[in-house]
């Protein structure tokens, strides 16, 4: 059974970054029928797609966050991560991050992960 | 950005009864749309893939239909463990988006 969990500070500071990694079990990160992704959730915002990558480092980004997200892979790991930087209150959410396949949305997801942005 | 409005935000049924949830997207999006339950502490759980086939492992109670870019999620028949929000997704192109949730609530 696949199973993903999410990892990284719970609280980050204004202007820095936050830096969180996702930890995939029960199958390999490196298939090629699959796409990862990372999707965060606020009260305000509701649901909102961060971003996907595939196991060769090929990245898609929501426009709304491009300037500020890095989503890279280490498949010796079979881990993904999700660097934002500059963040801001706004960025206060649970993350999740998530098995993206081919033709499908996403089928598998983390328990996600609460990040509050605050001094 | 596709937006996609869900209606009702609220719903308040009883058990047995017939539920239906919609959700309209601004623009075409083929039926590359997803349904998921969420409840409260937890991930969103996919229940529908490419708007109207049902993942592996949950209730045939639960259907999705398409017409044109109105998409519909229904509960034929609603158990009390169907009380959840539920969500749609379109990840007919970037960037997915997804609706602001239906509360369902068992009277």
């Amino acid at each position: 059974q696949l199973h993903l969990q999410e990892s990284g500070p719970g609280l980050v500071k204004p202007s820095e970054t936050l830096s969180l990694t996702c930890s995939v079990s029960g199958g390999s990160i490196s298939s090629s029928s699959y796409y990862w992704g990372w999707i965060r959730q606020s009260p305000g915002k509701g649901l909102e797609w961060i971003g996907n990558i595939y196991y060769s480092g090929s990245t898609y980004y929501n426009p709304s966050l491009k300037s500020r997200v890095t989503i890279s892979v280490d498949t010796s790991k079979n881990q993904f991560s999700l660097k934002l930087s500059s963040v801001t209150a706004a960025d206060t959410a649970v993350y999740f991050c998530a098995r993206l396949p081919s033709d499908d949305s996403f089928d598998y997801w983390g328990q996600g992960t609460l990040v509050t942005v605050s001094s | 950005d596709i937006q996609m409005t869900q209606s009702p935000s609220t719903l308040s049924a009883s058990v047995g009864d017939r539920v239906t949830i919609t959700c309209r997207a601004s623009q075409s999006i083929s039926s590359w749309l997803a349904w998921y339950q969420q409840k409260p502490g937890k991930a969103p759980k996919v229940l529908i893939q490419k708007a109207s086939r049902l993942e592996s492992g949950v209730p045939s109670r639960f259907s999705g239909s398409a017409s044109g870019t109105e998409f519909t999620l229904t509960i034929s028949s609603l158990q009390p463990d169907d009380s959840a929000i539920y969500y749609c997704q379109q990840y007919n192109s970037f960037p997915y988006t997804f609706g602001r949730g239906t509360k369902l609530e068992i009277k």
